[in-house]
């Protein structure tokens, strides 16, 4: 079946603009989370998402940033009034929980590469 | 902060030898987890291990857990250029009864496979 999905792939977006990135996830994962991932580093968490309520946003490194999945499918990480610090890759992930393992395994999309300039 | 941190930070071998990178991390876990991440992709979920199990294998993979040293590794056997990539070890601390959890990264190892 289909992975996680993101788009856009690529942005780039002047400094002051607001961007909007879309998350895909795999058809019946209940658990969604968003990362960052700067140049060089590993992902860091932002927000997770439990069908649409938002459960944990602790991540989120200012007011500036605002996830939302309104229908506990589709997600959208917003970015208002972008900075140069902004710059990153976002990758979004599905889960769902496995009872017999009593295990989840994420999934990642490829991720959209935010450059602001 | 990041959770993990991957040692080394890279790593070059020739096509047909093992690769072996280690994690360490601070705080008590569920799981750890490793992936991996080809330039310009997503990350790909490579092995799983419990923080009850020491050794887990999978195929040319092999990964060691050891939770009094709070430490991993993960060993790539008969490298092949294909594996060439970064491996990322992450740890999830359990948040109970929704079994999901986030996931804390460490700095990643870049593995360079020379054909």
């Amino acid at each position: 079946g289909a992975g996680v999905s993101q788009s856009p792939r690529y942005k780039v977006a002047k400094r002051g603009q607001d961007v909007a990135l879309r998350c895909d996830p795999i058809s019946g994962h209940v658990s969604l989370f968003w990362y960052q991932q700067a140049l060089g580093q590993g992902p860091e968490f932002l927000t997770y998402f439990q069908n649409e309520a938002q459960l944990d946003k602790s991540g989120l490194p200012s007011d500036r940033f605002f996830a939302e999945r309104p229908e506990g499918s589709v997600s959208t990480l917003k970015i208002q009034r972008t900075q140069q610090e902004d710059s990153a890759v976002y990758l979004c992930a599905s889960s769902f929980w496995d009872p017999v393992t009593s295990t989840d395994t994420q999934y990642f999309g490829p991720g959209t590469r935010l450059t602001v300039l | 902060s990041q959770q993990g941190e991957e040692d080394p930070q890279a790593l070059s071998i020739q096509e047909g030898e093992n690769a072996t990178m280690n994690c360490s991390y601070k705080t008590s876990i569920n799981n750890l987890q490793w992936y991996r991440q080809n330039s310009g992709r997503g990350l790909v979920h490579l092995i799983l291990i419990r923080s009850n199990e020491r050794e887990k294998h999978s195929g040319r993979l092999r990964v060691t857990l050891d939770t009094s040293k709070k430490s991993s590794s993960l060993l790539i056997t008969a490298s092949r250029a294909a594996d060439t990539a970064s491996y990322f070890c992450a740890t999830d601390a359990g948040f109970g009864q929704t079994g999901a959890n986030n996931l804390f990264f460490g700095t990643g190892t870049r593995l360079t496979v020379i054909p």
